[in-house]
C-alpha cells in the first residue's frame, strides 16, 4: 500500500503570499489531520477532516485552511504568508473505522520557507 | 492549554544500552501514541496503547499507559544504531484533540 504522500516537499515563498499544500492519504483512509512542525514548538495540530468536513481545529489563525475532497485527498492553505510560517506541515491519515483509530500515519511532510 | 511534557529532552547512550524516556501531563487522555522521526521525514507510528494501565510491545520497544491515564512510558532495550531520533509521545484528548511532546533526541555513542 503506498504510503500518505505529500506534494510539493519543498517550497520557498515571500512575507504576503498564499500557498496551497497537498495530501494525499492511505488508500482507504477517511480522515487526514494537518501539522506545523517547528524547532521552538514542536508538532502543533492544524486541523482534521473526515468526510470533506472539518471535525476538528487547533489553535491557529484564521490565514490557516483547509478542505478534503470526495477522495480524501486533502489541501490547506495559508494566505498572507509571514516569516514565523517558515516550518515543516505533515499531513497525516487515519482509517476512522466504526470506533475511531487515532493511529495516525504521516507522510514526509512540506518544508516551507517564508523569506 | 494541555500540554505534555516529555523527558528527557535529548539523551546521550552506548550502543547496546537501555533507554527510558517518559511523558507526563495534567490532562487525562483516552490514547497514547508514539512516535519516531528521522531527519527529512514524517514521524512513524512505533506503539499505540488504548487502556489504563496497558503494557505493550513492539521488538525492542515496550510502552505503557499509566494508571492515571495522565502519563506514559516507553522503553528501548539493547539499544543499535539505527535507535537515533527523536522520539515524540502524543496524547488524545477527550475531544479528539492530538496534542505532541517536544520529543526526546537520541543520540548513540561510538
Amino acid at each position: 500500500k503506498a504510503g500518505v504522500t505529500q506534494t510539493p516537499r519543498y517550497l520557498i515563498k515571500t512575507r504576503g503570499q498564499q500557498v496551497t499544500l497537498s495530501c494525499s492519504p492511505i488508500s482507504g483512509h477517511r480522515s487526514v489531520s494537518w501539522y506545523q512542525q517547528t524547532p521552538g514548538q514542536g508538532l502543533q495540530f492544524l486541523f482534521e477532516y473526515f468526510s470533506e468536513t472539518q471535525r476538528n481545529k487547533g489553535n491557529f489563525p484564521g490565514r490557516f485552511s483547509g478542505r478534503q475532497f470526495s477522495n480524501s485527498r486533502s489541501e490547506m492553505n495559508v494566505s498572507t504568508l509571514e516569516l514565523g510560517d517558515s516550518a515543516l506541515y505533515l499531513c497525516a491519515s487515519s482509517p476512522y473505522r466504526q470506533v475511531p483509530s487515532y493511529e495516525q500515519y504521516f507522510g514526509p511532510g512540506t518544508r516551507l520557507t517564508v523569506t | 492549554g494541555q500540554q505534555l511534557n516529555q523527558s528527557p529532552q535529548s539523551m546521550f547512550i552506548q550502543e547496546g544500552e537501555d533507554v527510558s524516556m517518559n511523558c507526563t501531563s495534567s490532562s487525562i487522555f483516552n490514547t497514547w501514541l508514539w512516535y519516531k522521526q528521522d531527519p527529512g521525514e514524517g514521524p512513524v507510528l512505533l506503539i499505540a496503547l488504548y487502556k489504563a494501565g496497558e503494557l505493550t510491545s513492539n521488538g525492542r520497544l515496550t510502552a505503557q499507559f499509566g494508571i492515571t491515564r495522565k502519563d506514559s512510558f516507553l522503553n528501548i532495550s539493547a539499544s543499535i544504531p539505527s535507535d537515533v531520533g527523536i522520539y515524540f509521545c502524543a496524547g488524545q484528548l477527550r475531544d479528539d484533540k492530538i496534542i505532541f511532546g517536544k520529543g526526546t533526541r537520541l543520540h548513540i555513542l561510538p
